[in-house]
């Protein structure tokens, strides 16, 4: 079980530039979450999935954010048009019956 | 929507101190409440929950739950280095976790 895999571990963007995140749940796991993380703001839910299906994007900024999970091995989040302030820590994790959470390493996002 | 505050934001104790941490959360439907700690570099990794007003104790670690006053707290007992990290508390009400700020805690030797 090598966890909750997310790519890359760093990513540096030129601001107007658009970043995708990937994310591949454990195999199993029906619930796939995405968060944000600041130290201003702390650990921000972005969206979620349970198989496949999107349930609550409450959290995600309606106009350049967008998530997918095309199959049930892996979900993108994507950022558009990328913006100094979406600077974060992006984080993933994955849920087998939304009891118990597993955390990815998350993608450090740098938007320059 | 689930609303968590953490206190104290950081703490710094001498090795083998107890260490309390405390949670309020908003939402007294939430369903179960999480604790979560977090090296530098790393994910948050599940630690303890606790569904029912009470209390769970798992090792070193105990945790309190009063449903009445939207409190839980964490304990934990002979604390070690490397037990410092930053401690998230989450509720849940069924649907996404929501977390607090966390407090971060050095325990030196």
């Amino acid at each position: 079980n090598a966890g909750v895999i997310q790519t890359p571990r760093h990513k540096v963007t030129g601001k107007g530039q658009e970043a995708t995140l990937w994310c591949e749940p454990i195999s199993g796991h029906s619930a796939v979450f995405w968060y944000r993380q600041t130290i201003v703001q702390g650990l921000e839910f972005l969206t979620y999935f349970r198989n496949q299906a999107p349930i609550d994007d409450s959290g995600m900024p309606k106009e350049r954010f967008s998530a997918q999970m095309p199959n049930q091995s892996h979900s993108t989040l994507k950022i558009q048009s990328t913006q100094p302030q979406d600077s974060a820590v992006y984080l993933c994790a994955s849920s087998r019956d939304n009891s118990d959470y597993t955390f990815g390493s998350g993608t450090r996002l740098l938007v320059i | 929507q689930e609303k968590v505050q953490q206190s104290p934001e950081s703490l710094i104790v001498p090795e083998g101190a107890m260490v309390s941490l405390n949670c309020s959360f908003s939402d007294s439907a939430s369903q179960s409440i999480w604790w979560y700690q977090q090296h530098p570099g790393k994910g948050p990794k599940a630690l303890i929950s606790i569904f029912s007003n009470g209390n769970k104790k798992e090792g070193r670690l105990t945790v309190y739950l009063n449903r009445a006053s939207l409190h839980v707290s964490l304990h934990i007992k002979d604390s070690q280095p490397s037990d410092s990290a930053v401690y998230l508390c989450a509720g849940n009400n069924n649907n996404a976790p929501r977390f607090g700020a966390g407090t971060k805690l050095s325990v030196k030797p």
